[in-house]
């Protein structure tokens, strides 16, 4: 079945470097995506999102890149903090409501 | 900064047992989740609501769920009979519309099956 998928289980980081999370997703018919963060034992907060009509979009410190020739997502931290260390998930939706999570990536920030 | 709180934080029961997870979506939403992380596994989807309906559900969410709005503020998650399987962290989100919309996750409350 359709599903996302992350390529790098951890990711370690110096302090001050800047970080590159990607996600592979397979639904050519997902029109819209999200990162969310996730600390041990609390919920996915939100970062930051993107629609299928766009291919870059900026947030604080964040940004996320969508290539959907390739079905190809990317998170960029830049100046990773010690309080970035986390499992960052890309979640994706078709048209409706149901996200459909990534594995996750653990970001591991060494200062 | 409106939040999506849930309770309680942690339920242990025995297997068979009823359990009904409670939750408090952001107040001006209109479309609640439920989803739930087996420990180590991704976040699964188990169901959307909309208007007292289910809008979509999934094929973890069989007839030992049930969701219910018996508020207007509340949004409950039961399950029935549990199973060792059902352990798990079971999270609520809300979002204010339905398409390409943010939502919002409260901090989860994490089910032990014994």
């Amino acid at each position: 079945g359709e599903s996302v998928g992350l390529h790098l289980p951890t990711l370690s980081v110096q302090e001050g470097d800047n970080s590159i999370i990607n996600c592979a997703y397979s639904n050519s018919a997902s029109d819209y995506f999200i990162w969310y963060k996730q600390e041990s034992g609390k919920g996915p907060q939100f970062i930051i999102d993107i629609r299928s009509n766009m291919d870059k979009r900026q947030g604080q410190r964040v940004t996320v890149l969508l290539n959907k020739t390739v079905k190809h997502l990317s998170l960029q931290i830049a100046a990773t903090q010690p309080g970035d260390s986390a499992v960052y998930f890309c979640a994706e939706a078709e048209y409706g409501n149901k996200l459909v999570f990534g594995a996750g990536t653990i970001l591991r920030v060494k200062s | 900064e409106p939040e999506v709180t849930q309770t309680p934080s942690h339920q242990v029961t025995q297997m068979g047992q009823e359990v009904i997870l409670r939750c408090v979506p952001i107040s001006n939403h209109l479309y609640f989740y439920w989803y739930r992380q087996i420990l180590g596994q991704k976040v699964e989807f188990l169901v959307s609501f909309y208007n007292n309906e289910i809008s979509e559900k999934s094929e973890i969410f069989d007839d030992q769920f049930s969701v219910e709005r018996p508020d207007g503020s509340n949004f409950t998650l039961k399950i029935r009979s549990t199973k060792l399987e059902d352990s798990a962290m079971y999270f609520c989100a809300s979002s204010e519309r339905i398409y390409q919309e943010t939502q919002y996750f409260g901090p989860g409350t994490r089910l032990l099956v014994l």
